[in-house]
């Protein structure tokens, strides 16, 4: 089976640093996304991880691990905008299919 | 923008009747996919299509069918919407790139 499992809810002080982690369990693994999704709004791509490691993108960072099937995203000097739901997928196989979690809603606050 | 045009963006319709919602994309791209987002669920895929007339179910596939005769147009039908089909559609390309979604269909089913 396929499973990605992400905390539902998260709350963070505006400035503040924030993590958001993301295991996953899936028959085959290409890849891992983070995508960042305003209400109401299409997701909007992120970062990806391929190899073990950590990925910096800006006040966004990436990190991977195969071996643990672990993942987080790393949210720097958070702004009141990034109050968003951050979705983790896991690209399974051939075809570029995305298995998604249930994302996580992050409220950054004043 | 990744040049994908979703439409109607809203729409109403009653249990029992047929509906047709359209993706259509400006990139070529021979891979389309055809998500739903619920809450509490996440974004799950319901088919893809690989080429013009070439497509495969996803994990969330019964109740609907697709339809690719172009390759810049993937047609998704619910043959008998049911309220359990009430739900944002997402159209999305891309292969090894990261997906690039459209800005969804909001179907209600009363």
């Amino acid at each position: 089976g396929q499973n990605i499992d992400q905390p539902t809810e998260m709350t963070a002080t505006e400035g503040a640093i924030v993590q958001i982690n993301c295991t996953y369990q899936t028959s085959g693994f290409n890849g891992l996304f983070w995508y960042q999704q305003h209400a109401g709004e299409a997701p909007t791509f992120l970062s990806y991880n391929v190899l073990d490691g950590l990925e910096e993108k800006g006040r966004f960072s990436s990190f991977l691990s195969r071996s643990k099937g672990y993942s987080y995203l790393l949210l720097k000097e958070l702004q009141m905008k990034d109050s968003a739901s951050y979705l983790c997928a896991v690209r399974v196989g051939q075809g570029g299919k995305l298995i998604f979690g249930q994302g996580t809603e992050l409220s950054v606050k004043p | 923008d990744a040049g994908i045009t979703q439409s109607p963006r809203h729409k109403v319709t009653e249990t029992g009747t047929p509906v047709t919602l359209r993706c259509h994309q400006t990139e070529n791209h021979r891979y389309m996919y055809w998500y739903r987002q619920d809450p509490g669920h996440g974004l799950r895929l319901i088919h893809y299509s690989y080429g013009v007339k070439d497509t495969d179910k996803g994990e969330v596939s019964d109740g609907y069918s697709v339809s690719r005769s172009k390759t810049e147009d993937f047609l998704l039908t619910l043959e008998s919407a049911t309220s359990s089909q009430t739900s944002v559609y997402f159209c999305a390309i891309g292969l090894n790139s990261p997906l690039h979604f459209g800005n969804g269909t909001r179907l209600t089913v009363t």
